[in-house]
């Protein structure tokens, strides 16, 4: 079946310092989208990214969509201790809405 | 309160036993969702459905099985013969219609350890 590999799998950092996670496709996708799972909470939607190339901010938060719409990033600025948790992307295929295959995850910590 | 209910959030049930989770979301969504998650993976689809009476397999759905009898539920059953059902089960909905643009949303989960 499908599979969408997302990088790196953990990732410890320094208050103030910069994330990003990568999610990489072998085939274009449809559209794809960023969940936020807090530590023993369940995972929430941020954003979704549809058109090649797009780029969206939310706050210190960039998400970029690939131009050839297989690849996909979320960046963080100058991380903060509440940016803490697993950051999985969700990759939509097209066809049924149970195709959306997601990633493992990156699990961020923050070192204040 | 709009949103999604799972219940109980942590589970124990002795090897052999058939236990039923439940899923229930007021959120008028047409299409509900199971997933699993195992500690360093991301979600593995269970089952889905899309509209009341009718549901899918997802990528892991051997021992498991649904119902969808109402638009407001859907409950997971795991079965004796999944062979490792210890998990953090996640359920989520979504509006539905097959729009690739739907978002799901999800429950906070429960906890299912198998002794």
């Amino acid at each position: 079946g499908q599979q969408v590999m997302q990088i790196p799998q953990y990732q410890h950092v320094q208050e103030g310092e910069d994330f990003t996670t990568y999610c990489n496709s072998s085939t274009t996708l449809s559209n794809i989208q960023w969940y936020k799972q807090r530590p023993g909470g369940h995972p929430v939607f941020l954003i979704q990214l549809v058109k090649s190339g797009e780029v969206k901010k939310q706050k210190r938060l960039t998400f970029q969509f690939g131009e050839a719409k297989k690849n996909s990033s979320l960046h963080i600025t100058a991380t903060q201790t509440t940016d803490v948790g697993t950051y999985f992307c969700a990759a939509y295929y097209g066809g049924s809405q149970g195709n959306l295959i997601f990633g493992k995850g990156t699990k961020l910590s923050v070192k204040p | 309160d709009g949103g999604i209910t799972q219940s109980p959030k942590y589970l124990f049930r002795k090897e052999g036993q058939n236990v039923t989770l439940s899923c229930e979301q007021n959120l008028n969504h047409d299409a509900m969702y199971w997933y699993r998650q195992d500690p360093g993976q991301g979600l593995r689809l269970i089952y889905y459905s899309q509209i009341v009476n009718d549901f899918q397999k997802g990528d892991i759905a051997e021992g498991y099985s649904v119902s969808r009898e109402k638009k407001e539920s859907f409950p997971l059953t795991v079965t004796s013969a999944q062979k490792n059902p210890t998990a953090f089960y996640l359920c989520a909905s979504s509006s539905g219609g097959g729009s690739s643009t739907d978002t799901q949303y999800f429950g906070p989960g429960t906890r299912l350890t198998v002794l």
